[in-house]
């Protein structure tokens, strides 16, 4: 069975730029979660979608948007980059919410230079 | 709001030693807890969960944590550490019920187990 995937699994970008990265679920979830992980730090949460439609928000500025298709893929999109931005980003997916279990993708790992 | 404190960002032990991971939680409502492993270079994989009922929860490969509601605290134990045990370990908090769309983490612990 596949996990959660994600892609790229790594990417270099310059300050000012604009990157996606995408998520595909395990089959049968509905919910994806989007986190990002600063080297030394837990995960801290971005968004929540549950079938399409955004459900959480995280204490994220506006250059950090996402969305999620009718196959409950998803995008994260992040504008204007910043060196800060420079992380591991991690997809979960789930059922419905997290409290039905969580499982992580291997991440991004986007460097801003 | 919810969050989470782990106690020693860096935990060292020897092979075959008890493994103590600790971690406090602070919620308004009852809590979800969770315990997350993570390799190098790797996503995050589901060791256990409390939810509700038994508050002595056992997990994989050999792991369990106990709910501890007075104390507030959720810490993760395994009676014998084994090399592949070496990683970093996240406690995590969720809200029962409504709004169960978040994990709240800590800041996490490296556990490095010597031969």
């Amino acid at each position: 069975d596949a996990g959660v995937t994600q892609s790229p699994t790594h990417l270099i970008k310059t300050r000012g730029q604009h990157v996606t990265l995408r998520c595909s679920p395990i089959s049968g979830h509905k919910s994806v979660s989007w986190y990002q992980q600063v080297l030394g730090q837990g995960p801290q949460f971005i968004f929540q979608y549950y079938e399409k439609e955004e459900r959480g928000r995280g204490n994220f500025p506006d250059r950090f948007s996402a969305r999620q298709f009718p196959n409950y893929s998803s995008e994260l999109n992040v504008n204007a980059l910043l060196l800060g931005d420079s992380a591991l980003y991690l997809c979960a997916s789930s059922l419905q919410g997290v409290n039905t279990e969580a499982f992580f993708g291997q991440g991004t790992r986007l460097t801003v230079v | 709001a919810q969050s989470v404190t782990q106690l020693g960002s860096h935990v060292s032990v020897s092979e075959g030693a008890l493994v103590l991971l600790r971690c406090n939680y602070s919620s308004s409502v009852p809590p979800y807890l969770f315990w997350y492993v993570q390799y190098p270079n790797q996503g995050l994989q589901l060791l256990l969960k409390y939810t509700t009922g038994a508050t002595l929860v056992k997990g994989i490969n050999g792991f369990e944590a106990e709910f501890k509601k007075s104390e507030t605290s959720f810490h993760l134990t395994k009676p014998s550490a084994h090399m592949s045990d070496a990683a970093e370990y996240f406690c995590a908090v969720s809200v029962s019920g409504g709004s169960n769309y978040k994990l709240t983490f800590g800041k996490g612990t490296l556990l490095t187990v010597n031969p």
